[in-house]
């Protein structure tokens, strides 16, 4: 799996976008991005994967760059539950069905 | 949607003795499951992957004897921590696989978090 880089704290304040940037220049082609994030004391928690395409679903938006180096997380208008820690995971979609995590980016969403 | 759970949550434990967790796929079936631990402030680290009716796979430097598998049925992956330790502490995390828009995508369940003393 391609390594990713991603800053390891961000701030935001409540209802402003939050834009988590992701670093994967050494992509293949058929890896995916994938995104999860996890709150204190809980399992991690799907939130969204694409290809190239920008994808969007009921808890955020996914924009990738053209040349698929680096990739954003949009959430597009944070609440204060949305303060957790952010992975960025790049995979095939099928196969080698383990994930490996990072260290993340821990989200502050600050009222 | 597909949910995980896992059970308990949290337990406390005297040093020496075995603790058991389960996780089960709840409305799903998971021939393959995974187990992490993170320790504090640290990431997920894959401890092993549970397969439904062959032995676990388990990651490098995982004591295999130490932390027991079993993934008896579809439902059911359960994690044994044997003869635990103070340095086994740490929260246990299992998943399961799911597809989400043609995609292979884990679940994760709640965690459980072990206390050696």
């Amino acid at each position: 799996d391609a390594k990713t880089t991603q800053p390891p704290s961000m701030d935001c304040a409540e209802g402003r976008a939050a834009n988590l940037p992701c670093n994967h220049s050494t992509i293949s082609g058929n890896e995916y991005v994938y995104w999860y994030r996890q709150i204190h004391s809980q399992g991690p928690q799907y939130i969204i994967h694409g290809l190239k395409n920008n994808e969007t679903n009921e808890m955020a938006s996914l924009i990738i760059t053209e040349d698929r180096k680096s990739s954003t997380l949009i959430l597009p208008h944070a609440t204060l539950r949305d303060t957790a820690v952010y992975y960025c995971i790049v995979r095939v979609i099928f196969g080698n069905e383990k994930l490996t995590f990072g260290t993340g980016t821990r989200l502050t969403i600050i009222p | 949607g597909a949910v995980v759970s896992q059970h308990p949550s949290r337990v406390i434990c005297k040093s020496g003795t075995s603790v058991k967790i389960e996780c089960r796929s709840l409305d799903f079936q998971a021939t393959t499951m995974f187990w992490y631990r993170q320790f504090p402030k640290q990431s997920l680290m894959l401890m092993a992957t549970s397969n439904e009716g062959s032995k676990a796979t388990y990651e490098q430097g995982v004591e295999k004897d130490k932390f027991l598998i079993n993934h008896a049925s579809l439902t059911l992956s359960t994690l044994t921590v044997t003869s635990a330790h103070p340095e086994d502490s740490s929260f246990y995390i299992c998943s399961a696989k799911v597809v989400v828009s043609g995609a292979n995508v884990l679940t994760f369940g709640a965690g459980s978090r072990l206390t050696v003393l």
